[in-house]
C-alpha cells in the first residue's frame, strides 16, 4: 500500500527567507502524481503545486518549487522569499493516475510559521 | 474563483445521534469525495461518488456512513449513529474528471460527546 510521510510537524522561517518542507512516499507504481496542498487557518486546502512522476523536470509555481527525487521517493517543497501569507498547514499527497482509484493519500502535514 | 463550500463549519453532537454534513461542490464538477482527519493524524480518504453511485470507499466507510446527492448542488455525508471516534475534521472535494486535481472545501469539524 502507498504511504506518505511528512517528518516535520512544524517549521518556522523568517520573512523573505527560504524554507524546505520534506515529504517521502512509498509506492511500487512507476506512474503517479504528487501534490502539495496549503491549508491556511480556517480555510480550504488549495493546490500549491503538482508533479507527474514521468516528468523529470521539477515543477515550479512562482516562489514554490519542488525537488522530486523519484529513486529516493522524495518530494520536497521549497518556498522562496517567504511571506506572512505563506503561514499555513502544508500537506503532501500522492495519487495514482490510472482508472480504478483516484483517491489522494496524504501525509500528516507540516505547520509552517512565518516570522516577521 | 469557484470554491467548494461546506456547512456547518463546526458541529457538536451526542454519541448515537445522526449527523449530516453538507457540501456544495464546484458547479460543473461531476466527481465528489469525502475525506476526514482525526486530530493529529493523516487526512484519510472515505469515499468517492460519481453518477449517483459510490465509485470507491475505504474500510472506514462502513454501514454507519452514507452519501447522497439530493439535488443538483448538494453532496452530503450522513453518519447514522455517531461514535466518539468519529470526531474529526471532514473535508469534501470535487473534480471535473477523476484524473483532474481535486478541489477541497474548508472542512466541518465534528465533535462527538
Amino acid at each position: 500500500a502507498q504511504t506518505v510521510t511528512q517528518s516535520q510537524p512544524e517549521m518556522s522561517v523568517q520573512e523573505a527567507e527560504t524554507v524546505t518542507l520534506s515529504c517521502t512516499y512509498d509506492t511500487s507504481e512507476s506512474d503517479y502524481y504528487l501534490f502539495w496542498y496549503k491549508q491556511p487557518p480556517s480555510r480550504q486546502m488549495i493546490l500549491v503545486i503538482r508533479q507527474e512522476a514521468y516528468k523529470q523536470q521539477n515543477a515550479t509555481e512562482n516562489r514554490f518549487s519542488v525537488n522530486f527525487q523519484k529513486a529516493a521517493k522524495s518530494f520536497s517543497l521549497k518556498i522562496s522569499d517567504s511571506q506572512l501569507g505563506d503561514a499555513a498547514m502544508y500537506f503532501c499527497a500522492y495519487r495514482q493516475p490510472r482508472s480504478g482509484t483516484y483517491k489522494y493519500i496524504f501525509g500528516t502535514g507540516t505547520r509552517l510559521k512565518v516570522l516577521a | 474563483e469557484p470554491e467548494v463550500t461546506q456547512t456547518p463549519s463546526h458541529q457538536v453532537t451526542q454519541m448515537g445521534q445522526e449527523v449530516i454534513l453538507r457540501c456544495v461542490p464546484i458547479s460543473n464538477h461531476l466527481y465528489f469525495y469525502w475525506y476526514r482527519q482525526i486530530l493529529g493524524q493523516k487526512v484519510e480518504f472515505l469515499v468517492s461518488f460519481y453518477n449517483n453511485e459510490i465509485s470507491e470507499k475505504s474500510e472506514i466507510f462502513d454501514d454507519q456512513f452514507s452519501v447522497e446527492r439530493p439535488d443538483g448542488s448538494n453532496f452530503t455525508l450522513k453518519i447514522r449513529s455517531t461514535k466518539l471516534e468519529d470526531s474529526a475534521m471532514y473535508f469534501c472535494a470535487s473534480s471535473g474528471r477523476p484524473q483532474e486535481t481535486q478541489y477541497f472545501g474548508p472542512g466541518t469539524r465534528l465533535l462527538v460527546l
